[in-house]
């Protein structure tokens, strides 16, 4: 089955200083990849996805991920962290051609420090 | 843009008792909802898919008669939790897909914070 694998379950940055989330994905065919972000006792809202076309995509709230299909990875960045981007960000995946199901990562706790 | 709502936000219950909870797409009929729950630091892990009108399909390992879905109409979805125990305790959160979109992308509602006493 498609999955997606985050790498660092908690990754701390200084504020001001770059943030990169790693996501790679398990597929010899492109799947389609999600970023959300959730905070703390609230549902997940959407960053950015990639579906087809610019490798580069751009979110919101400055993030924006790149999707490499030589590296499978669909890492999500940031250039100057700042402490409202403290939240848990999640990968996702749904399988070109697969419907609408959603399938998850296990979880990024991002803290920014002062 | 698409809006979710869940209700309650946050429920305690006795072991044995029966919790329903509500998903309402607020500002677009939603054809399909999605039930996930989510323990504490963990991912989400889908329950069941919901069509308006049909019966829901429930992913492996989810007990139906557990929890029962119902949309019957194109704005609500309801989970009811039936006899309830303290290991059904959990983050319930659902989702919407908005008709049309690209790949119908989810909007997520708020959550239902569950603990079964």
């Amino acid at each position: 089955a498609q999955s997606v694998t985050q790498l660092g379950s908690h990754v701390s940055v200084s504020e001001g200083a770059l943030v990169l989330l790693r996501c790679n994905y398990s597929s010899s065919v492109p799947p389609y990849l999600f970023w959300y972000v959730q905070y703390p006792n609230q549902g997940l809202q959407l960053l950015l996805k990639y579906t087809t076309g610019a490798t580069l995509v751009k979110g919101i709230n400055g993030f924006e991920a790149e999707f490499k299909k030589s590296e499978t990875s669909f890492h999500l960045t940031k250039p100057s962290a700042h402490m409202s981007d403290a939240a848990e960000y999640f990968c996702a995946v749904i399988p070109t051609g697969g419907g609408n199901k959603l399938t998850f990562g296990t979880g990024t706790q991002l803290k920014v420090e002062l | 843009g698409a809006v979710v709502s869940q209700h309650p936000s946050w429920v305690i219950c006795k072991s044995g008792t029966s919790v329903k909870i509500e998903c309402r797409s607020l500002d677009f009929q939603a054809t399909t909802m999605f039930w996930y729950r989510q323990f504490p630091k963990q991912s989400l892990m889908l329950m069941a898919t919901s069509n308006e009108g049909s019966k829901a399909t429930y992913e492996q390992g989810v007990e139906k008669d557990k929890f029962l879905i119902n949309h019957a109409s194109l704005t609500l979805s309801t989970l009811t939790v039936t006899s309830a125990h303290p290991e059904d305790s959990s983050f319930y959160i659902c989702s919407a897909t908005e008709p049309g979109s690209l790949l119908e992308t989810q909007y997520f509602g708020p959550g239902t914070r569950l603990l079964v006493l």
